[in-house]
């Protein structure tokens, strides 16, 4: 089975600074690997997905993660954070074949500070 | 232009009253999921359809059905609502079962029980 854990509960940054949100993943198989975020009273949105190939990933609003096997990592990161950014990140895994579920992460409150 | 519609998005019932949630898409996809999300946790699979086959997670409670008349529908009945049973709850739908694909989500229906 896969499991998720992100590091940090709660993640508060000034404005206009850099942000990474940690996650770390636990499987005995190959995993695709996924970043979603959720704003206030909202469903999920997909910042970013690694599936193969490049470790290093770009996603929407300006987000990257990068993937470390040796590690089992995934952090999110930004290099300059917008107020629009504060909103709760979950990281999911799940196993590269069959159809077994997303397992999520706990997530990370970002709270961007003017 | 909504692609995953959640209907109602704020739902107040009483204990032990039944209720439905209903979820729509206009993506044609195969696939739809049913996700409970108490507050500050991860999102939580309760069940998905592929088509018209039926998959229940293991520790899903019976007080949990759920129907999906056509691909565009799907709804969620909680037969006896308990306090227990007050959270968010999510749609996604894919496009097909394989783990790369992205599921996309609904904004929610936030349950209170009373």
């Amino acid at each position: 089975a896969q499991s998720v854990t992100q590091l940090d509960s709660q993640v508060p940054v000034f404005e206009e600074a850099p942000v990474e949100l940690r996650c770390n993943y636990s499987s005995s198989v190959s995993v695709y690997l996924f970043w979603y975020v959720q704003y206030p009273n909202q469903g999920l949105q997909l910042l970013l997905k690694y599936l193969s190939g490049s470790t290093l990933v770009k996603g929407i609003n300006g987000f990257e993660a990068e993937f470390n096997k040796s590690q089992t990592s995934f952090h999110l990161r930004k290099p300059s954070v917008h107020i629009s950014d504060t909103a709760e990140y979950f990281c999911a895994v799940t196993r590269n074949s069959g159809n077994t579920p997303l397992v999520f992460g706990k997530g990370t409150r970002l709270s961007v500070i003017a | 232009d909504a692609m995953v519609i959640q209907n109602p998005r704020y739902q107040v019932t009483q204990f032990g009253k039944p209720v439905t949630l209903s979820c729509s898409q206009t993506l044609n996809h195969n696939v739809m999921y049913w996700y409970q999300q108490k507050s500050s946790q991860a999102p939580k699979l309760l069940f998905h359809y592929y088509d018209k086959d039926f998959n229940n997670e293991a520790d899903t409670p019976d007080n949990f059905q759920s129907r999906r008349p056509n691909t565009s529908f799907c709804f969620l009945d909680i037969r006896s609502p308990g306090l227990g049973d007050a959270a968010m709850y999510l749609c996604a739908t894919k496009i097909e079962r394989e783990a790369y694909n992205e599921q996309f989500f609904g904004p929610g229906t936030r349950l209170t029980v009373l």
